[in-house]
């Protein structure tokens, strides 16, 4: 049982252009989201995180968006560049933060 | 600050055989987490260990097994291994909870042949 989804498993985007990466969830008692990166050979790094009382969250390049009524949350990246060519993954966890569930990632091809 | 460190970074092992991962997380980080990554199936939970000990588990069979130390380094043992069990082991490490986030480290590749 998937109970965080990313749906697109590849994205390819021109460089300069938004990327955006979304992510579904189907536990209620989520109410922590994370973004990582991951490239390859190497572990995933931490991106950019929102709680549930907020629905955008911004750093730089980076905005997460979250739509609780949908479980639906969304990473845009702009703009893109060839750098940010990685497997993002999408992370959720309950308020007892013992445990991250994340999904399955979505591939992002920034082409020069 | 020296990260999470994992050894060693490759290992190839016959069916049956078992195998024992080790993980070093970030000085002052009491929380060591593990996941299974295999293609399609993205990062699944194995568990997660606090001051030695096991606070979460999650899906997968008596033959995956932890343990942490006093010093908060951690060991995984995966016993009478199966092809199945051939993935890139992740060990994540915090400073209580997940709220705060991971740091992971680079990961050991499992082969099992």
């Amino acid at each position: 049982d998937q109970q965080v989804k990313q749906n697109s498993p590849s994205l390819s985007v021109q460089e300069g252009r938004i990327s955006i990466l979304n992510c579904d969830y189907t536990n209620s008692m989520f109410d922590y989201f994370l973004w990582y990166k991951k490239y390859p050979a190497e572990g995933p790094t931490f991106l950019i995180s929102i709680s549930s009382i907020k629905d955008k969250n911004e750093d730089g390049r980076f905005t997460v968006f979250l739509n609780k009524s949908a479980k639906h949350l969304s990473l845009h990246i702009v703009p893109s560049q060839p750098g940010d060519s990685a497997v993002y993954f999408c992370a959720a966890s309950e308020s007892s933060g013992d445990k991250l569930t994340f999904g399955t990632g979505t591939r992002l091809a920034v082409r020069p | 600050k020296a990260g999470v460190t994992q050894t060693p970074r490759y290992l190839i092992k016959t069916r049956g055989q078992q195998v024992t991962l080790s993980c070093s997380p970030i000085s002052g980080h009491r929380s060591v987490s593990w996941y299974q990554q295999t293609p399609g199936q993205g990062l699944q939970f194995l568990f997660e260990y606090f001051s030695e000990t096991q606070r979460n588990k999650g899906n997968f069979p008596g033959r995956f097994s932890g343990r942490q130390f006093s010093n908060s380094r951690s060991e995984m043992n995966v016993s009478t291994l199966e092809l199945g069990d051939s993935a890139l082991y992740l060990c994540a490490s915090s400073p209580g909870t997940a709220f705060y986030g991971y740091t992971f480290g680079s990961g050991t590749r499992l082969t099992v042949v």
